[in-house]
């Protein structure tokens, strides 16, 4: 298996502009999370989907940002419109059985300038 | 609700020495823990994990034991390498996934 696979690996935008992180989980895992990574903040759980539901979104930090899975292989995180605070790296994580695991992407490093 | 505390860092150790880094958790329930490793510009790798009382994970030569009387799941490693130098996560699961705050460990030669 490839692991889970995050696309762009670095993604550097304007304030302003709509940005779109994807992800693909492994294959049979029914569990998917985003989070996010700051030196300031740490990791945080932005949201977490189970059979493609979204179950948490309590993470999301505002209105700006949304994320759909629509399916069993796929999912993204957008933020409409980015600044600047949102510059991190989105790490993008999904498992089976929770107590067993999770595999994490090797996330996406996004600079809002 | 749920919360991981870990030690703080940074970390600075010599080569061979032993390595303990502290966890304790809070939860309702009966949490899996876990312990991940983050290297320098990677993403996080599950380093072990225990998903009950006393079970005690183990990987790499480090290893850590689900102590539910003190809530805790300290990692330790008899000797150290630099090759260890990196960001140590304990996390706990029920449902999702709570990380603590992180410890960056820097082993030098």
């Amino acid at each position: 298996d490839a692991g889970v696979i995050q696309s762009p690996r670095h993604e550097v935008t304007e304030m302003g502009q709509e940005v779109t992180l994807r992800c693909k989980p492994i294959s049979g895992h029914n569990s998917l999370f985003w989070y996010r990574q700051t030196m300031m903040r740490g990791l945080e759980l932005l949201i977490y989907f189970n059979n493609n539901v979204p179950i948490d979104d309590s993470g999301m930090p505002e209105d700006r940002f949304s994320a759909k899975m629509p399916n069993a292989s796929f999912s993204t995180l957008k933020i409409q419109p980015s600044e600047p605070r949102d510059s991190a790296v989105y790490f993008c994580a999904s498992s089976l059985q929770g107590r067993d695991g999770y595999t994490f992407g090797s996330g996406t490093r996004l600079t809002v300038v | 609700g749920d919360s991981v505390t870990q030690m703080e860092g940074p970390v600075t150790l010599s080569e061979e020495a032993f390595l303990t880094i502290n966890c304790t958790y809070t939860a309702t329930g009966y949490p899996s823990l876990f312990w991940y490793v983050q290297y320098p510009g990677e993403g996080l790798q599950l380093l072990l994990k225990a998903t009950k009382a006393d079970d005690k994970g183990s990987n790499k030569g480090f290893e850590a034991t689900y102590r539910k009387e003190t809530t805790s799941f300290h990692l330790e490693k008899g000797s150290v390498q630099v090759s260890d130098s990196a960001v140590y996560f304990c996390a706990l699961s029920q449902g999702n996934l709570i990380f603590g705050k992180g410890t960056k460990l820097s082993v030098k030669p």
